[in-house]
């Protein structure tokens, strides 16, 4: 049972172009989201967080956008540059007894083209 | 530290056997966790320590699975009887508070391969 899905396993984008990643969740009592970016060789790194009583976080080109009726979160980056040429993991966790635990999607590949 | 710290990077194993991976989290980090990578799947959680809590071990996918920490500090998650499904990337995290709002720090991993 995939809680938290990320339906598209690729994504290529032009240099100076928007990339936007998308994710599902089935949970309605996930209540914190988080979004991943992975090197190959190296583990994830933390990149944006968005909890559920917001709609939209921005931090400099990335921003995550939230749909709760939809239960759907994107993240958008905005220009891609080809260091944004990575695997992204969105994350989603229901705070319970005191503690976050996030469950991650499969992941999607972004390419970003010069 | 300054990162979260695994060892080894990569281990290859015979079926059957046993292994230990270590993780040496970010000193202060009262959170530690371990997820592991199969390919082409995502992060799946296996256990969550948290201070002197007893540990959330409901992500282990067997009873061949098991973690302790020492400490408070160091982990080490150990797999007996190694299976061929064991292969993956294995992660350690951690993270300041439970979770927060700015996640966790993950390690580079241990990449397993039981052959």
């Amino acid at each position: 049972d995939q809680q938290v899905k990320q339906n598209s396993p690729s994504l290529s984008v032009q240099e100076g172009r928007i990339s936007i990643l998308n994710c599902d969740y089935t949970n309605s009592m996930f209540d914190y989201f988080l979004w991943y970016k992975k090197y190959p060789a190296e583990g994830p790194t933390f990149l944006i967080s968005i909890s559920s009583i917001k709609d939209k976080n921005e931090d400099g080109r990335f921003t995550v956008f939230l749909n709760k009726s939809a239960k759907h979160l994107s993240l958008h980056i905005v220009p891609s540059q080809p260091g944004d040429s990575a695997v992204y993991f969105c994350a989603a966790s229901r705070y319970n007894s005191g503690t976050y635990k996030y469950i991650f999607g499969t992941g999607t590949r972004l390419k970003v083209l010069a | 530290g300054a990162g979260v710290s695994q060892s080894p990077s990569n281990k290859v194993t015979e079926k059957g056997k046993d292994v230990e991976l270590r993780c040496d989290p970010i000193s202060g980090h009262t959170a530690l966790y371990w997820y592991r990578q199969s390919l082409g799947q995502g992060l799946e959680f296996l256990i969550y320590f948290q201070g002197n809590s007893a540990p959330d071990k409901s992500g282990l996918p067997s009873d061949r699975f098991s973690a302790e920490r020492t400490g408070g500090s160091v982990s080490t998650l150990t797999i007996q009887r190694t299976q061929q499904e064991d292969s993956a990337v294995y992660l350690c995290a951690s993270s300041h508070t439970q979770g927060a709002d700015y996640g966790y720090t993950f390690g580079s991993g241990t990449r397993l391969t039981v052959v």
